[in-house]
């Protein structure tokens, strides 16, 4: 079955530091890759997404992923956090012949230390 | 555009009462998503549609949970009777083709 790995269930950084949070995916030909971002008590924004082209995706606040075809990942980056960066962050894959359906994985918690 | 619009925002009943939620996708969107999430099992996809049709219902968790999606412009998705364990929050997303999915702001609903 076609699924999501998300490494991290919780991630604590102090702010300035440097973020990886992995996500790989299950083999299924055509992939488009998303990474979205859930503030606490609010609803998921998309962060950023991957369909084609460069593999090294720039988002919105200064976030970007990587999609390694090779290693069937997507890990999202950003070199210095900040405390507003704490949030729950989803990494999610539809495949080319799943009729627009998103596999989610299960989600990372990041919490940002001031 | 207004974005993807729920209705109530939270809800709370009793047990063995009727719910229904309601959304509003984004105009021009051809697919229409129902999540629920609880801290315990995460975020889970109960079903979708694709231009009204129900195309995937496998994750309804059970015969009390129905969606309808009457035209291009509403879908409900009714819970009855309710229990105290469909306590979560309730998204509807919305997108077009398949691009990212807009998620709305959620219904929280509380089950005494």
């Amino acid at each position: 079955a076609q699924s999501v790995s998300q490494h991290n269930h919780h991630v604590i950084l102090s702010e300035a530091a440097s973020l990886e949070l992995g996500c790989n995916y299950s083999y299924g030909g055509t992939v488009n890759l998303f990474w979205y971002v859930q503030y606490p008590g609010q609803h998921l924004q998309l962060l950023l997404k991957y369909f084609s082209g460069d593999p090294l995706v720039k988002g919105i606040k200064g976030f970007e992923a990587e999609f390694i075809k090779s290693k069937f990942s997507f890990n999202l980056r950003k070199p210095s956090v900040q405390w507003s960066d704490t949030a729950e962050y989803f990494c999610a894959v539809s495949y080319g012949g799943s009729q627009g359906n998103l596999i989610f994985g299960k989600g990372t918690k990041l919490s940002v230390k001031p | 555009d207004a974005g993807v619009i729920q209705s109530p925002r939270h809800e709370v009943t009793e047990m063995g009462q009727e719910v229904t939620l309601r959304c509003k996708p984004i105009s021009g969107h051809d697919y229409l998503f129902w999540y629920r999430q609880t801290m315990m099992r995460g975020l889970e996809l109960l079903i979708y549609f694709n231009n009204n049709v129900p195309i995937d219902d496998s994750g309804m968790p059970e015969d009390r949970f129905s969606a309808k999606m009457p035209n291009a412009s509403f879908s409900t998705l009714k819970i009855q009777p309710s229990e105290p364990r469909d306590s979560a929050v309730y998204f509807c997303a919305s997108s077009r083709l398949a691009n990212e999915q807009f998620f709305g702001p959620g219904t929280r609903l509380t089950v005494l």
